[in-house]
């Protein structure tokens, strides 16, 4: 079992639309969670990170953090063509360590 | 955002040749940095995790004689590729973080590395 599971898609939204990316883990005990935006031919980005359940939101973004259900899910509100991009989740499972896993990453086409 | 920097950005080389890339950490320090590594359409695959004066630990499959990792100060972290093949041409990235208490990662820019 991977430590930390997307769907790939692609996943296709049209411009304004709300894009929903999925994210689940496997270690209970993991800490802090990550959502990465990866352009194609760069590297990752940070977009936001969340450690409690709820929501957390910043400006366009928000993650949600179910600890209970292992999952954490980044919600894109009026997607925009530029938000075109790879998404990555990622896990630190550790407190006082900072080795991440990463999920593949899900791929995110917003049509105009 | 803490900023990290690579260089070179891009590389091309004869085979056999060997190839450092530079990881630094610009605005803080950094006791532990990752390499990782990324070919076309495919996902991050980290390869070692880079510690301030010890040796760097390597994942399962990633020869360290091949992959020489150095982290001399808390601000610097070089990665070798030795004797450089065709098949280790690839996206390569490091990642640093301040640590506690939310240990987020950035990444530098990445080097793309070409072998002939």
């Amino acid at each position: 079992q991977k430590e930390v599971e997307q769907n790939s898609g692609p996943l296709s939204v049209p411009e304004g639309a709300i894009a929903s990316l999925n994210c689940t883990y496997s270690d209970r005990g993991s800490q802090s969670f990550f959502w990465y935006r990866q352009y194609s031919g760069k590297s990752p980005e940070l977009i936001m990170f969340i450690y409690s359940n709820g929501d957390k939101e910043d400006g366009r973004f928000t993650a949600q953090l179910n600890k209970a259900s292992q999952y954490v899910s980044l919600l894109i509100r009026d997607s925009q063509p530029s938000d075109s991009a790879t998404y990555l989740c990622a896990v630190n499972p550790s407190r006082t360590g900072n080795q991440f896993y990463f999920g593949t990453g899900t791929s995110l086409t917003v049509i105009p | 955002g803490a900023v990290v920097s690579q260089h070179p950005s891009w590389v091309i080389c004869k085979s056999g040749t060997s190839v450092k890339i530079e990881c630094r950490s610009l605005d803080f320090q950094a006791t532990t940095m990752f390499w990782y590594r990324q070919f076309p359409k495919q996902s991050l695959m980290l390869m070692a995790t880079s510690n301030e004066g010890s040796k760097a630990t390597y994942e399962q499959g990633v020869e360290k004689d091949k992959f020489l990792i150095n982290h001399a100060s808390l601000t610097l972290s070089t990665l070798t590729v030795t004797s450089a093949h065709p098949e280790d041409s690839s996206f390569y990235i490091c990642s640093a973080g301040e640590g506690y208490p939310h240990n987020e990662q950035f990444f530098g820019p990445g080097t793309r590395l070409t072998v002939l």
